[in-house]
């Protein structure tokens, strides 16, 4: 079955520094990984998705890279600010399409 | 605010028993999504609802079931409740069913305490 891994570990960084989270997923390959962001107790917010066939895909301060040679994605804030301070998920289909599968999530903390 | 509506925003309850979580999606939205979301296991897919029918079905155990009725809210039964069914549960929305690429909107979510 598909397997989704984010960094486990909180990330913490200064304000005006870009942020670096990570997605990597096993055993197939999806048509596309959608990011989400969630804060504590509510639920998580579309951002960004990006299709097999799209090496990046940006957003405002958002950028979203998809190599699905190395099976992994990666999303970056530029010039972070202490308001994107949250938990950060990455979704893909499952196999049948039909559903969702979510990461563990990347919880960030940016201090000012 | 993302549109989609549940209720209640608590319930707390005592083991054996049996809870009805409520969702209603955007205007317009066809389709609805359960989760339950634990500080262990994450966001984990329990069922899928398209037009008042079934579409899929994650892990979803036996004791809880859904539906979603003609005018497209949908309800969420949990039965012969455990405390290990502590957590959040989400309903989230979207346009369509098989298109892979909507993206989903999440209600606030009903946090179940089972003591």
């Amino acid at each position: 079955s598909q397997k989704i891994e984010q960094n486990s570990e909180a990330l913490n960084i200064q304000e005006g520094k870009t942020a670096t989270l990570t997605c990597n997923y096993t055993n197939y390959s999806p048509a596309y990984l959608q990011w989400y962001r969630q804060d504590p107790g509510r639920g998580p917010v579309f951002l960004l998705l990006i299709r097999e066939n799209e090496k990046e895909k940006r957003k405002e301060r958002l950028k979203v890279t998809f190599d699905t040679t190395l099976k992994q994605s990666l999303f970056h804030i530029t010039a972070s600010q202490p308001a994107d301070s949250a938990t950060y998920l990455c979704a893909l289909p499952n196999q049948a399409g039909t559903a969702l599968i979510f990461g563990k999530g990347t919880t960030l903390s940016v201090s000012s | 605010d993302s549109g989609v509506t549940q209720t209640p925003k608590h319930l707390i309850t005592a083991t054996g028993q049996r809870v009805t979580l409520r969702c209603s999606p955007r205007s317009g939205d066809l389709s609805v999504y359960w989760y339950q979301q634990s500080l262990d296991q994450g966001l984990q897919f329990l069922i899928q609802y398209y037009n008042g029918e079934e579409r899929a079905k994650g892990n979803i155990l036996e004791r809880f079931s859904a539906q979603q009725f003609p005018d497209l809210h949908s309800e969420l039964n949990l039965s012969s409740l455990e405390l290990g069914d502590s957590a959040l549960y989400f309903c989230a929305s979207s346009v369509g069913s098989l298109e892979p690429y909507n993206e989903q909107f999440f209600g606030p979510g009903t946090r179940l305490t089972v003591l």
